[in-house]
Formats: C-alpha cells, structure tokens, sequence
C-alpha cells in the first residue's frame, strides 16, 4: 500500500464552518491531489500541487484552497463548508505529473449539516 | 459532455462468469489510460496502458487499448465473488506541469456465488 495517510476519516460539521483536510505521505513522491467523489459524478479533481508551495487548480475548486508547506503534507480547506460539500474526499500522489500511476489514500468521508 | 464514457454502468453476474468492462474516451492529447478497482475505499492501480494492442495481463484480469478506435476493454475471467468492486476507467491528458487525469464514472460489478 503507498504510504499515505488522511485525517480525518470521518467528519461531521455545520454550515458554514472552516473544515481542513489533512493527506500525509511517505513516498517523497512530487505530485499531490486532492479528488472528490459523488455519485452520478465519479472522481473529480479539486487542486492539486507539483511542488512545495506550487499547487494549481482542477475541474471543481470553487469553495476549495489548498496548502503544500512541506513535501509530505497536503491541507485542503473549505473555507465555509456548505452541503453541497459533502462528500467522499481522496487524497492521491505520483511521482511525475504524467505517465505515472497515482495512488489513492483511504479517504475522508465529510457531512455537511 | 463526458470525455470518458465507461459501459455499462453496472453488471450483475454469477461466479464463474467472464465479464468485459468498456471505456471509450475522446480526448486531445492522450497520453495513458488507467484501469483502477474500487472496494469500499481507495480506489487500487490495475493496469495502465500507453501502447495500442498490447495486452497488459494479471491473474485472471486482462485489458488491451484501441488507440484507432479510441476505447479500451478490461477483461475478467472465472469471476469470484471478491471481484464485485467499482471498476474505473481514467485517461491522462498530461503535459509538463500541467496535470490533467479525467475518470469515467465507473462500472459497479457484482459477482453473485
């Protein structure tokens, strides 16, 4: 299994509340997404980062920031948590940011009440 | 309009049984395409496949890519229960820095004894 790790597994919040979300890994791997997945929409890319503090945007990041302070760690917030949030979010890695295989960590499961 | 189009959308068949997944993608610069299966969490790296009419095998699973024709099959055989799972299909579009992975929305697969 890659060695990544995703906290929390499982959040419930309220509307409106800041939520971070944290993905660690231990393959000094470059490359860093962060995915949601709903029903009807399959896996969508949020942010995702090529480097220490060098991230870019994906297909639905609107209500999303990211951080990437250190090799190892990806921060995805939502600034203000709304319900159409909720949602199954993945964590992945490569090492190269094309014709690599990315790995998925465990995901983190969020409820938005 | 989706650019990876994965048939059909969920299959019901018994244990034994040999099943053929699709995925049909139109994309501009198509670099991979990417065979993942999903159980209750993460979804796990099958096979990935750059050239077209090389078969890529493991076990009882096979998938081949059609560049002409623009699709790809993943094949399984003597199904078992333990392969009900999620099956998707993702192409890579990446260049450089620029990361571009679209997956379809997946074929659910359940393998009844």
């Amino acid at each position: 299994d890659a060695g990544i790790t995703q906290s929390p597994r499982h959040k419930v919040t309220e509307t409106g509340t800041p939520v971070t979300l944290r993905c660690h890994q231990t393959e000094n791997h470059r490359y860093m997404y962060w995915y949601r997945q709903d029903p009807g929409h399959g896996l969508r890319l949020i942010h995702y980062s090529y480097g220490v503090k060098d991230t870019d945007k994906g297909e639905v990041s609107d209500g999303y920031s990211v951080s990437r302070s250190k090799t190892e760690d990806f921060l995805l917030t939502l600034e203000s948590a709304t319900s159409s949030q909720t949602s199954v979010y993945f964590c992945a890695i490569s090492s190269s940011g094309s014709g690599n295989t990315i790995y998925f960590g465990e995901g983190s499961w969020l409820t938005v009440v | 309009e989706d650019k990876v189009v994965q048939s059909p959308l969920s299959l019901v068949v018994h244990e034994g049984d040999t099943v053929t997944l699709n995925c049909s993608y139109e994309v501009t610069n198509f670099r991979s395409l990417l065979w993942y299966k999903q159980e209750k969490k993460a979804p796990t790296f099958l096979f990935m496949l750059t050239s077209s009419g090389i078969e890529k095998k493991s076990g009882r699973l096979s998938s081949i890519l059609d560049k002409k024709e623009l699709f790809s099959i993943l094949n399984i055989t003597a199904t078992q229960t333990g392969d009900s799972a999620i099956y998707l299909c993702a192409v890579d579009e990446s260049g450089g820095s620029n990361y571009k992975l679209t997956f379809g929305k997946g074929t659910l697969l359940t393998v009844n004894p």
